[in-house]
């Protein structure tokens, strides 16, 4: 298996503009979470996913953040409008069980 | 407060040395702990895996976990230039979300 993929890989963009990140997790996973990670916060979780459905989303920092899952092999992050604050490395995971699988991320710059 | 606390280093050793790594937390809820490792520029991925309270062994590494200090260590024997990465601990109630700690960055010097 390919494992997570994440795209892309790398993003830089201005300040104001809409972004859009893409994952596909591993065949047969039910279980998707979106990621966040700075020197400042760590790594955060942002929401996650069971069988298409979000599940919890309490960790989304605010309205210009959304995900969606239309099936059960894409999922996307977008960020409207985006702020220099939002810059970071974005993880997606995927699971099955307790183990979670994570993709190598996209490197966010919002300048 | 946050959480879960862990000491972000950096942590630098000698080839060979013992190795040993905590998280404390403060939600007695959490029965879940795992410890994750990153390389550099990667995403992290699972290292060991402990329900509840105890150890556990897997080659030259062992997880322990003391609920009733709200402690868990990582101890890696044998520690090998391959080794260094940045270890996160991560705790939850149920398995799926996660809490995870700032992470430690580690160094084995040959």
């Amino acid at each position: 298996d390919a494992g997570v993929i994440q795209s892309p890989r790398h993003e830089v963009t201005e300040m104001g503009q809409e972004v859009t990140l893409r994952c596909k997790p591993i065949s047969g996973h039910d279980y998707l979470f979106w990621y966040r990670q700075t020197m400042m916060r760590g790594l955060e979780l942002l929401i996650y996913f069971n069988n298409n459905v979000p599940i919890d989303d309490s960790g989304m920092p605010e309205d210009r953040f959304s995900a969606k899952m239309p099936n059960a092999s894409f999922s996307t992050l977008k960020i409207q409008p985006s702020e220099p604050r939002d810059s970071a490395v974005y993880f997606c995971a995927s699971s099955a069980a307790e183990t979670q699988y994570f993709g190598p991320g996209t490197r966010l710059l919002v300048l | 407060q946050k959480e879960v606390e862990q000491d972000p280093g950096p942590l630098s050793v000698p080839e060979g040395a013992i190795v040993s790594l905590n998280c404390t937390y403060s939600n007695s809820a959490f029965q879940y702990f795992m410890w994750y490792r990153q390389y550099s520029r990667k995403g992290p991925e699972l290292l060991m895996y402990t329900y509840s309270s105890g150890n556990k062994e897997d080659g030259r590494f062992t997880a322990q976990v003391d609920k009733s200090s709200k402690y868990i260590s990582l101890f890696i024997r044998d520690s090998q230039p391959s080794d260094s990465a940045t270890y996160l601990c991560a705790m939850a109630k149920g398995a799926q979300k996660l809490v995870f700690g700032q992470g430690t960055r580690l160094t084995i010097n040959p």
